[in-house]
């Protein structure tokens, strides 16, 4: 299996609402990130495991929370979202340097 | 620290024509080099990558690329644009072994006119 999934594709969530996205690779890879990206930019990143540690957090507000259960799977707990973090979130997993990403999940914050 | 930058954010080429993006990096370190292509709504796919060795890398679609250390390089091209061509490119570099992270261009995107 060479590859990252992400659920679910599409997201759509209120303000009040707590919803959780879910990353996967079975890869091996012990390093794993969440991105952030909205349209035509860049991806940001927001939070980097390393052996299932939390190694980097890029001051990314509270109301996102993530989890890496075991050495496979990373999660991104969201609540009390706001409109402008409306984005496509990726997840990807790296080896030697090299990222792999997955397709992503399009949040939207209504 | 390391930084990348695209020159041109938005870049237009007729159907049959050489298509040229230009990537500069900075890195005290010698660097792991790569570009992606993002089609709408879609994830990132890795084109080509540099590590070690051959400096000129081909990739996937007939894309390639030379690392060019004297110049901080690492140029896109592909001899014959096509319509399928037209998607928003992103050079990264990462320096490895030094905390996985990666650093982004601010992407060109391509326009392919028939």
């Amino acid at each position: 299996d060479t590859e990252v999934t992400q659920t679910p594709k599409h997201l759509v969530m209120g303000m009040t609402n707590k919803k959780s996205l879910k990353c996967e690779q079975h890869m091996g890879h012990r390093a794993m990130y969440w991105y952030k990206q909205k349209a035509k930019k860049p991806p940001e990143l927001m939070f980097v495991y390393s052996y299932e540690k939390l190694s980097i957090n890029e001051s990314v507000p509270s109301r996102f929370s993530p989890e890496c259960p075991n050495s496979s799977l990373l999660n991104l707990h969201l609540h009390a979202l706001q409109p402008e973090d409306s984005a496509l979130y990726l997840c990807a997993s790296s080896l030697l340097g090299e990222q792999f990403f997955g397709p992503g999940t399009r949040l939207t914050v209504l | 620290a390391q930084s990348v930058t695209q020159l041109g954010s938005h870049v237009s080429v007729s159907e049959g024509a050489l298509v040229l993006l230009r990537c500069n990096y900075s890195s005290s370190v010698p660097p792991y080099l790569f570009w992606y292509v993002q089609y709408p709504n879609q994830g990132l796919q890795l084109l080509l990558k540099y590590t070690t060795g051959a400096t000129l890398v081909k990739g996937i679609n007939g894309f390639e690329a030379e690392f060019k250390k004297s110049e901080t390089s690492f140029h896109l091209t592909k001899p014959s644009a096509h319509m399928s061509d037209a998607a928003e490119y992103f050079c990264a570099v990462t320096v490895p072994y030094t905390g996985n992270q990666f650093y982004f261009g601010t992407g060109t995107s391509l326009t392919v006119i028939p």
